[in-house]
């Protein structure tokens, strides 16, 4: 059974980076045929795509946050993760890590989210 | 950019029928995808390509999508199926959700 878990600092400073973390056990990033994604929720808000990547490292993120996203894998460690640079308190939400199935166009594997707030 | 139009709230009492609709460009020419979120946790996929079920979730879920619409049907709706569902599809590469709909239990 796969299983996604996020982590990192649950509270970032404007203008400063959140950054965030996913690891994946119960299955190999590196296997290929999934897109491991970030999604994020605002505060009694729907869902938002930020971006995702494959193994290889290719990426494709959300056009309305692009200039600010990175996002990176790390295949050894079975991680990847999100970098969100020059945050406000826009950036406030739920930030969850996915499994993307390519073929089937899915999310088929979810982390149980992390709560990032940006304050100072 | 492709935009998913959900109402925001349907409201149906325990045993009856449904219906969540999700508007889009020719949506019907696209795979939708059904995800269903209880307060506090993950989402969960509940329809996939239009009108497939994930092995674990009861038949009572279904879905159809023609034209510019596509629909999650719950029937046989239960106290525990309160919820927000949204829609998904991928759109040139891009991810693309509604923006939900809170689904009330009477």
């Amino acid at each position: 059974q796969v299983q996604l878990q996020e982590s990192g600092p649950g509270l970032v400073k404007p203008s400063q980076t959140l950054s965030l973390t996913c690891t994946v056990s119960g299955g190999s990033i590196s296997s290929g045929g999934y897109y491991w994604s970030w999604i994020r929720q605002h505060p009694g808000k729907g869902l938002e795509w930020i971006g995702y990547i494959y193994y290889s490292g290719s990426t494709y993120y959300n056009p309305s946050l692009k200039s600010r996203v990175t996002i990176s894998v790390d295949t050894s460690k079975n991680q990847f993760s999100l970098k969100l640079s020059s945050v406000t308190a826009a950036d406030t939400a739920v930030y969850y890590c996915a499994r993307a199935h390519i073929a089937v166009e899915i999310f088929d594997y979810w982390g149980q989210g992390t709560l990032v707030t940006v304050s100072s | 950019s492709y935009v998913l139009t959900q109402p925001p709230s349907v409201s149906v009492a325990p045993g009856q029928t449904a219906r969540i609709t999700c508007g889009g460009n020719n949506i019907g020419s696209k795979s939708v995808h059904w995800y269903q979120q209880k307060p506090g946790q993950a989402p969960v996929l509940v329809v996939y390509d239009d009108s497939d079920r994930p092995s674990g979730i009861p038949e009572r879920f279904s879905g159809s999508n023609s034209g510019n619409t596509a629909t999650l049907t719950i029937s046989r709706v239960e106290a525990g199926d309160e919820a927000d569902y949204y829609c998904q599809v991928w759109d040139s590469s891009r991810v693309v959700f509604g923006g939900g709909t809170k689904l009330t239990v009477l």
